[in-house]
């Protein structure tokens, strides 16, 4: 079964800095992965999704994610953090051809500091 | 376009009560989701229907959950009777299709508290 563990329960960055999310994926076969956005008292918001094409996936807000299948990985970024990225993210997994069901990480709540 | 609708936005209630939302998809979706996310965790799949047939209900717990999507479009799902591990947001999403290609489109969701 697919599962997904996201580093860091808790991010903070200054205004301007690097963004990084760590996603760390399990799954016997290739998967689909997907990085949503979640902000204050609303649903979530897809942000980029990898489905098997380029390893490299630009997202909506300048974020960008990429699929490195030797370390498991689909970390997100964003070269220059703002202050409306404030919000949690959660990294999904699917199995290609499984269940097709959306496995969510436990996610990571994102402080942009003045 | 309008988005996913879901109500009531909050409800509280005693354990043991009934409860019911509801979820209207963005029109044309037909694949609606219903997913239960528990405060600090991500969201965990109760039920997928494709138009108003269940696809997968695997994680839902029958004894007390409930859930249909008569005619295909609005869908209720229902807590007969709650528990306070119930207490949750519990987020209805729609997509075109099936297909994990396929954007699914979350609604703000209705917070639940059981007391």
């Amino acid at each position: 079964a697919q599962s997904v563990t996201q580093l860091g329960s808790h991010v903070s960055v200054s205004e301007g800095a690097l963004v990084l999310l760590r996603c760390n994926y399990s799954s016997s076969v290739p998967p689909y992965l997907f990085w949503y956005v979640q902000y204050p008292n609303q649903g979530l918001q897809l942000l980029l999704k990898y489905t098997s094409a380029a390893t490299l996936v630009k997202g909506i807000n300048g974020f960008e994610a990429e699929f490195k299948k030797s370390e498991t990985s689909f970390h997100l970024t964003k070269p220059s953090a703002h202050m409306s990225d404030a919000a949690e993210y959660f990294c999904a997994v699917s199995d290609q051809g499984g269940s097709e069901k959306l496995v969510f990480g436990k996610g990571t709540k994102l402080t942009v500091n003045p | 376009e309008a988005g996913v609708a879901q109500s009531p936005r909050y409800k509280i209630i005693e354990k043991r009560q009934s409860v019911a939302f509801w979820c209207n998809p963005i029109s044309g979706h037909a694949t609606l989701y219903w997913y239960q996310q528990i405060l600090g965790q991500g969201p965990k799949l109760l039920i997928q229907f494709q138009n108003n047939g269940v696809v997968d209900d695997s994680q839902l717990p029958k004894d007390r959950f409930s859930a249909e999507r008569l005619k295909g479009v609005d869908s209720t799902l229902k807590i007969q009777p709650a528990k306070l591990e119930d207490s949750a947001v519990y987020l209805c999403a729609s997509s075109v299709m099936a297909f994990l290609t396929d954007t699914q489109y979350f609604g703000p969701g209705t917070r639940l508290t059981v007391l």
